[in-house]
């Protein structure tokens, strides 16, 4: 199983700034089968890009994902007050498909 | 317009068995490939298991949270998809997710989730 770790836990940001979200796997992933996902309290996560680096449909070009191999990161520009959520990542090229344990984006 | 339309919830007892159902369009169910992931409360997401149902094919995660309890299965007269999760265990009080895959057979990003369905199991 691919075990995926992100970093940081938590990452306290004030809108506008840059905000850059880390996830390392335990054994190298194809880049086509790697997703990040947004998630907001109450609600259902959201695809925000797949593929490492293709943002989903709808999503702003403040989002953007990059990364190969073992590391990817995902950097959202300039943060928006809709921002601030819990971000995962994703592999789905080795079965099981395994996520991250989550990155928190909030206020500072 | 996607539509996974989920069932409600669920109270369930220790040992007991649950099904979800995620009802969808028939292009939908035709075309696409369904994930199921759950999330516990304060946690993060876990997939469970995943279905082609136009070519039959499922595809489960065997860890130890549920292996052997899972079963995935897929209705073309009512294009809906289910996940039986048996022998229920406190653990599994978790809020599940039926996903739409992107399009890939291979391997599909989620692009659709459902609203969700909260299982609660208590004795």
């Amino acid at each position: 199983e691919v075990v995926l770790t992100q970093s940081p836990g938590t990452l306290s940001l004030s809108p506008g700034e840059r905000a850059t979200l880390s996830c390392r796997a335990s054994q190298s992933v194809s880049s086509s089968y790697f997703a990040w996902y947004q998630q907001k309290p109450g609600q259902a996560p959201r695809l925000l890009i797949y593929g490492a680096s293709t943002r989903a449909t709808g999503i702003p070009d403040r989002f953007g994902g990059s990364g190969s191999g073992t590391d990817f990161t995902l950097t959202i520009s300039r943060l928006e007050p809709e921002d601030f959520a819990v971000y995962y990542c994703q592999q789905y090229g080795s079965s099981p498909w395994t996520f991250g344990q989550g990155t928190k984006v909030e206020i500072k | 317009q996607v539509q996974l339309v989920q069932s409600g919830a669920e109270v369930k007892k220790p040992g007991s068995s649950v099904r979800v159902s995620c009802k969808t369009s028939e292009n939908t169910f035709n075309n696409y490939a369904f994930s199921w992931v759950r999330q516990a409360p304060g946690q993060g997401l876990e997939w469970m298991g995943r279905i082609i149902p136009v070519l039959g094919l499922t595809n489960y995660a065997q860890n130890l949270s549920f292996q052997d309890r899972v079963s995935i299965t897929a209705d073309k007269s009512t294009t809906t998809v289910y996940l039986e999760l048996r022998s229920l265990r406190s653990d599994d009080t978790a809020v599940y997710y039926c996903t739409k895959g992107d399009g890939s057979w291979v391997g599909d990003a989620l692009d659709f989730w459902g609203q969700g369905t909260m299982v609660i199991v208590s004795s």
